[in-house]
């Protein structure tokens, strides 16, 4: 148990259409990232935020955008869906302190575009 | 840029039998390693860690690995496995400012009774 949620658990959309994942972490995780993973596929970063500012962002393009909160909330928003854009989304946060290493992940949001 | 290569896809292992899992990656800057682990339909948990020190690094179930850096290595062993091992595991490089994690592509192991 991390104590980080994600909502929803699955979701299935169609092309085109626009998605909000949700991240809930633990107080005081004040670093969030986002990760997609295909289906038979490792991890891979989408971006990171740092105090509600965005401090690194992977290969992915300016459609996939976040949001993080005083609260210590994230979402992770998809424009324009397209079919390859079906994968389990991650979130993961990291304690002040420790450092961006120690992450926690949450469970996913499975999400299938049709 | 940092990149992470699992050579096996695919691990079957008897109950009570060794194993070894690789991974070797790629930096041009010193690096933290990490091996996470997934259960089916459950998020990563954080097996076992590098960031200084020994290089040596054990997790609490009994999985190791060791840190190599002239072979660019950090492999995951364990001397005797256990059915609940089954799992998905995940090898993780980042640079040390830790904004940025590069996973590989995962090795699904499965022990057999």
């Amino acid at each position: 148990e991390t104590g980080v949620t994600q909502s929803p658990t699955h979701l299935i959309k169609t092309r085109g259409q626009q998605v909000t994942l949700r991240c809930s972490s633990q107080s005081g995780h004040n670093t969030v990232s986002w990760y997609q993973q295909a289906l038979g596929q490792g991890p891979q970063f989408i971006f990171q935020y740092y105090r509600e500012e965005e401090n690194g962002r992977g290969n992915f393009p300016p459609r996939f955008s976040g949001l993080q909160f005083p609260n210590y909330s994230s979402e992770l928003n998809v424009n324009a869906l397209e079919l390859d854009d079906s994968a389990l989304y991650l979130c993961a946060s990291s304690l002040p302190g420790q450092g961006a290493e120690t992450q926690y992940f949450g469970p996913g949001t499975r999400l299938l575009v049709l | 840029a940092q990149s992470v290569t699992q050579l096996d896809s695919q691990v079957p292992v008897f109950e009570e039998a060794p194993v070894e899992l690789r991974c070797n990656y790629s930096s041009s800057v010193s690096v933290y390693l990490f091996w996470y682990v997934q259960y089916p339909n459950q998020g990563l948990q954080l097996l076992l860690k590098y960031l200084s020190g020994s290089t040596l690094v054990e997790s609490i179930n009994g999985f190791e690995a060791e840190f190599n850096k002239s072979q660019t290595s950090f492999h995951l062993r364990k001397p005797s496995v256990h059915i609940s091992d089954t799992a998905e595991y995940f090898c993780a490089v980042s640079d040390l400012t830790g904004n940025q994690f590069y996973f590989g592509t995962g090795t699904s192991l499965t022990v057999i009774p």
